[in-house]
């Protein structure tokens, strides 16, 4: 199983370019999340989606849009990039059947850098 | 929400045991414990959770404190692909799903061939 994948693993942008990040999971997840992973902080939640059709902001949402296509499909817009949005992002999938045993399942990362 | 404190950076040798602590003094009934670690250049990836016994997977061991304010993950015989950060988080057992954690910056180990 492919898990978690991710597109594009490096980006560079110049301010003001717009670009999706792409995320698929493969496990019938039925939630999904995006995060941010800077230098020095913890992984902070941008937007997550708790099962198809659904989604809502999370800790950093300013600056991002998000669209739940499908079960399987989370993706990350940034209309208009910033400098402040460098940071390596990170989706994440999971399946809340059961609240004792539910585990996060991580893609490998997109590094983004704005200039 | 609850918060967790672990030391910055811990180092250990290969295929000797690693306990790396973690304390969370104002954990609530229902939060679970639950572990994660970052091998470099990856993504998270999930170790163990427990919520008040001990527990242990093929991956590692989970020492939960009896009054559940600290916990102590343990790696029986670490090897040169355990060095990552790991993190320890709580996991409100009411919460529809994992929205509500809080990472903080974990514990970097280097383990030293």
């Amino acid at each position: 199983n492919a898990g978690v994948t991710q597109t594009p693993k490096f980006q560079v942008l110049k301010t003001g370019q717009s670009m999706t990040l792409q995320c698929a999971q493969d496990m019938n997840h039925n939630s999904m999340y995006w995060y941010r992973q800077d230098p020095g902080m913890g992984l902070r939640l941008i937007y997550y989606s708790a099962s198809e059709g659904t989604t809502d902001k999370g800790e950093v949402p300013n600056g991002y849009n998000v669209s739940r296509l499908n079960k399987r499909e989370f993706s990350l817009r940034l209309e208009s990039a910033a400098p402040s949005q460098t940071s390596v992002y990170f989706c994440a999938s999971s399946e809340p059947t059961d609240a004792t045993n539910e585990k996060l399942f991580f893609g490998s990362g997109t590094q983004l850098s704005v200039l | 929400d609850a918060k967790t404190t672990q030391p910055n950076s811990m180092e250990s040798n290969e295929e000797e045991p690693v306990h790396l602590p973690c304390n969370h003094s104002t954990i609530s009934g229902t939060d679970y414990i639950h572990w994660y670690r970052q091998l470099p250049s990856q993504g998270p990836e999930y170790v163990i959770h427990g919520l008040t016994s001990n527990v242990n997977n093929r991956m590692a061991s989970l020492a939960i404190a009896e009054d559940r304010k600290s916990s102590t993950l343990i790696l029986h015989r670490a090897t040169l692909r355990d060095a990552a950060v790991y993190y320890c988080i709580l996991r409100p057992l009411w919460a529809g799903n994992n929205r509500k954690l809080i990472w903080g910056l974990g514990t970097s180990l280097a383990v030293n061939p």
